[in-house]
């Protein structure tokens, strides 16, 4: 069944701008990844943050962890146009290798 | 590059004619999944294997099957393909112990 749940459902930004979205989720995890989705195409893993961890930088990407309030953020700095996609967190529980996604985030980065 | 393949990229179908995605994997990775995508939705876990033990959902539908006939491939089958089963098939690997998935670009089903 679907865990996670991502807020806002869709983003619009200028190219330059910071781009945000929250995953929250309901029971307990090991792990939460991020993933990317460009239209009509599979997922692309972008970062995994552990349940003891609580950021986790690659690149342009933040993402932080409070598993206090089972939420998740993943922020990208300066967007590119590149960007536009959605974005999906995802969850493991500590017992198993499955991951439940969320609805995801559409992120469109105007030019 | 190793990669996951999946075939064909866009599959139509007829309401009720039997139907069979295939996915590739040159990862050797022991865990396979498949997952169901349907518009602007989460993707949906169907099934996956860990080696070679099937591992159903329990609210995957009968008609959605699957094989696996040895470590590089994995076939999803549906029996009588309905309206409702039009959407992206997504085929993803992992290996045991390492909780990343890697997925192919999908196959996208149109039922007629």
């Amino acid at each position: 069944s679907q865990q996670g749940e991502e807020d806002p459902q869709a983003l619009s930004i200028q190219e330059g701008e910071n781009a945000t979205m929250n995953c929250s989720y309901k029971t307990s995890i090991n792990n939460l990844q991020w993933y990317r989705q460009n239209s009509g195409r599979g997922l692309v893993h972008l970062i995994l943050i552990r349940s003891n961890e609580r950021e986790k930088h690659s690149g342009r990407l933040r993402v932080t962890l409070d598993t206090s309030k089972k939420s998740s953020s993943l922020l990208i700095t300066a967007s590119r146009a590149a960007d536009t996609a959605s974005y999906f967190c995802a969850t493991g529980g500590p017992n198993d290798y499955k991951l439940s996604f969320g609805a995801g985030t559409t992120v469109t980065v105007r030019a | 590059d190793a990669m996951v393949i999946q075939n064909p990229r866009y599959q139509v179908t007829q309401f009720g004619k039997p139907v069979t995605l295939s996915c590739s994997q040159t990862l050797n990775h022991n865990v396979m999944y498949w997952y169901q995508q349907k518009s602007s939705q989460a993707p949906k876990l169907l099934f996956h294997y860990y080696d070679k033990d099937f591992n159903n959902e329990a609210d995957t539908p009968d008609n959605f099957q699957s094989r696996r006939p040895n470590t590089s491939f994995c076939f999803l089958d549906i029996r009588s393909p309905g309206l409702g089963d039009a959407a992206m098939y997504l085929c993803a690997t992992s290996r045991d112990g390492v909780r990343k998935l890697f997925f192919g670009s999908g196959t996208q089903l149109s039922v007629l």
